[in-house]
């Protein structure tokens, strides 16, 4: 089956750096989705990307849809410490009854 | 976006016995799903909820372990039967938003069991 791959398991950073994660499939995509979970919260959507080659931001946040439809990537600039938590990436592929596949997340540490 | 409330937030129950996890959104949406996930894990779909007929399970649930309900186009109940242990986790509901492709999912109920 479809498979996402997020790495590494988890980030430490400084607070004020700019960090970047990865997603990377082995099929193609026709939706990428970026998600943030705060300890005991549901997941937030971030950023929605629809088209292959596709770059949208949110504040302090970018997000690329790959040009092959297999990756995607996530930029987080000027990081602080609410920026902590576990980001995952989501991926539907083409058809009506395609679901949501979901990365591993990736634990980010902000240290002041 | 869709606003998702889930009730209750958390609970501690015994093994053996049932819960019913209650989510309302504040629009009509046509897609609403069912996630686990367990401690320290990723998201897995359970089911999709269909209005007005059975819900869609996947490889792994079934419906009387999960049973679901769906009777109008904001509200949604997942059922955790004959509960164990192994049952602890967080449970979420999703909605898809009409016109797009986008997801979002409820706050969660986070389930001990004893």
């Amino acid at each position: 089956g479809q498979q996402l791959n997020q790495s590494p398991q988890s980030m430490f950073i400084q607070e004020g750096e700019d960090v970047s994660m990865n997603c990377t499939s082995s099929s193609i995509f026709n939706t990428w989705l970026w998600y943030k979970q705060d300890p005991g919260e549901g997941p937030v959507l971030l950023i929605a990307l629809y088209k292959a080659g596709e770059l949208t931001s949110n504040g302090r946040l970018t997000a690329q849809f790959g040009i092959t439809r297999k990756d995607s990537f996530l930029n987080i600039s000027a990081s602080i410490p609410s920026d902590v938590g576990i980001y995952f990436c989501a991926g539907r592929a083409a058809g009506a009854n395609s679901k949501l596949t979901f990365g591993k997340g990736i634990t980010l540490s902000v240290r002041p | 976006s869709a606003v998702i409330s889930q009730k209750p937030s958390r609970d501690i129950c015994q093994r053996g016995t049932s819960l019913t996890i209650q989510c309302q959104v504040d629009s009509q949406v046509t897609m609403m799903f069912w996630y686990r996930q367990q401690p320290g894990q990723s998201l897995t779909l359970i089911a999709t909820a269909n209005q007005g007929s059975e819900a869609t399970y996947e490889s792994g649930f079934v419906i009387d372990k999960f049973p679901i309900s769906r009777p109008n186009l904001t509200f949604s109940t997942l059922t955790v039967s004959n509960m164990s242990p192994e049952d602890s986790s967080i449970y979420l509901c999703s909605v898809v938003e009409g016109g797009t492709d986008t997801q979002y999912f409820g706050p969660g109920t986070r389930l001990t069991v004893l």
